[in-house]
């Protein structure tokens, strides 16, 4: 069954944790994003990868990290330095750019904190 | 700072009505635009994009695009229950290839 797969779906985190939430796409997609969204709010992009071992920073990078091993997968890491972590994390994928294709969200986690 | 904005609403229809979503952007240059649909506590999905100025349907749904007032609408017709959800502009700003900038939503309620 092709898709994003993201987990956990609920995640919480303890006071100077650092956490990583997973993202997996069997599309064969090349490019995958991370947003945030806040209550009430827009998406904001995290980080994004257009290929393997390559990413950008986002609008609102700081607090977080990735890494982008394998096509496959590009997991987000939340560190202690994120002070303000609770939020729902989306996950994106796309093949083409954006000029005539969309992007394609996975189901998403939600972090608290504890 | 390329901003997209969208009435927060709510906006309330009745049953069988034509809802009209309406989205503003700065970016004169901006290149494609998406609507996505998200239910409460869920991830958005993809209800059109569009690219060229004039009218895309799909269905139910009508995306329309005005560069040169920068304007994109979504209208629903025959509006249902289910479409009650809250309705994201997403734009392709001028210069990037990957990175969209996403209006606040709309919250749309559709009345029985």
């Amino acid at each position: 069954d092709g898709g994003i797969t993201q987990s956990p779906k609920y995640l919480f985190r303890k006071e100077g944790q650092n956490v990583t939430l997973s993202c997996e796409q069997n599309l064969n997609h090349d490019a995958m994003y991370w947003y945030r969204q806040d209550p009430g709010q827009g998406l904001r992009l995290i980080y994004y990868s257009q290929i393997v071992n390559d990413f950008q920073k986002g609008d609102i990078a700081e607090g977080y990290s990735v890494s982008r091993e394998k096509k496959e997968s590009f997991p987000l890491t939340v560190t202690s330095a994120q002070k303000n972590p609770t939020a729902f994390y989306l996950c994106a994928t796309d093949s083409e750019g954006l000029l005539n294709q969309p992007q394609h969200f996975g189901d998403g986690t939600r972090l608290s904190i504890l | 700072q390329k901003e997209v904005e969208q009435n927060s609403g709510p906006l309330s229809v009745p049953e069988g009505a034509i809802a009209s979503l309406n989205c503003t952007y700065s970016d004169r240059g901006s290149q494609s635009f998406f609507w996505y649909r998200q239910y409460s506590g869920k991830s958005p999905e993809l209800i059109m994009f569009i690219y060229s100025n004039g009218d895309k349907e799909d269905g139910r749904f009508t995306a329309q695009l005005n560069k040169a007032s920068q304007y994109v609408s979504l209208l629903i017709r025959d509006s249902q229950p289910s479409d009650s959800a809250t309705y994201l502009c997403a734009v392709l700003p001028s210069g990037s290839a990957r990175q969209l900038t996403f209006g606040s939503g709309t919250q749309l309620t559709v009345l029985p």
